[in-house]
């Protein structure tokens, strides 16, 4: 969905590196989360933001940090990469006050590597 | 804990049958069931949600049923094409909280 963005689209890195994935979005939603999909185990929630003043951890946010810049913009940063954090990253956003508040948009995706 | 389980992994139907595939959530609260369809390099996309006080949907040649009452429901895709080839998603939602509980997919492969 071109109203979500992400960057990078594919990233490889190595052990103990930081590395920040972006999210961007023009949909005018109000709430932001971060998703991280394995093979065979859907997808898990890392953080949620209900506005940019409201960060909340979600399942496995061990490792993980986000920040909300703006109404539009939420990033995840991993402060020290490790292999088994190699995985796909999706970003989604909703809208709170819409009749369809529960729908969640996704952005396409960042393919992480960590070596 | 919440969960959901989906069933099948993976399955393959021939050009114009029918695939069905089964989700079921253990949280009675539970309120809304989207689905989202994942296609190759992409981010998933909704196709069809039920909300519990229906049971049963329809869109074109999906359908989505529900049975509040043994927790489970189901995406039905009739005379199947191979564009419909992807990984699908259920969840479950309880109205009033932001955590998606997703099941774990289901790759759906159409066979021309």
């Amino acid at each position: 969905d071109a109203d979500v963005t992400q960057t990078p689209r594919n990233r490889i890195t190595k052990t103990g590196k930081r590395i920040m994935l972006e999210c961007s979005q023009t949909k005018g939603h109000d709430r932001m989360y971060w998703y991280r999909q394995d093979p065979g185990l859907g997808l898990q929630l890392i953080y949620y933001s209900f506005d940019v003043k409201d960060i909340n951890k979600g399942e496995i946010s061990d490792g993980y940090s986000v920040s909300r810049q703006a109404q539009a913009k939420f990033s995840l940063s991993l402060e020290s990469a490790i292999p088994n954090q190699t995985a796909l990253y999706f970003c989604a956003t909703s809208d709170s006050s819409g009749a369809s508040y529960n729908e969640q948009f996704f952005g396409p995706g960042t393919r992480l590597t960590v070596l | 804990g919440e969960n959901v389980e989906q069933h099948p992994s993976t399955l393959s139907v021939q050009e114009g049958d029918s695939a069905v595939i089964k989700c079921t959530y253990s949280d009675s609260a539970s309120n809304y069931f989207p689905w989202y369809k994942q296609e190759l390099g992409k981010g998933p996309q909704l196709i069809i949600d039920i909300r519990s006080n229906v049971g049963e949907k329809k869109d074109q040649r999906i359908a989505v049923t529900l049975n509040k009452t043994a927790k489970h429901f189901s995406l039905h895709i009739t005379e199947t094409q191979p564009e419909d080839s992807a990984v699908y998603f259920c969840a479950a939602i309880t109205s009033g909280t932001y955590k998606y509980i997703f099941g774990t997919g289901t790759r759906l492969k159409v066979l021309a």
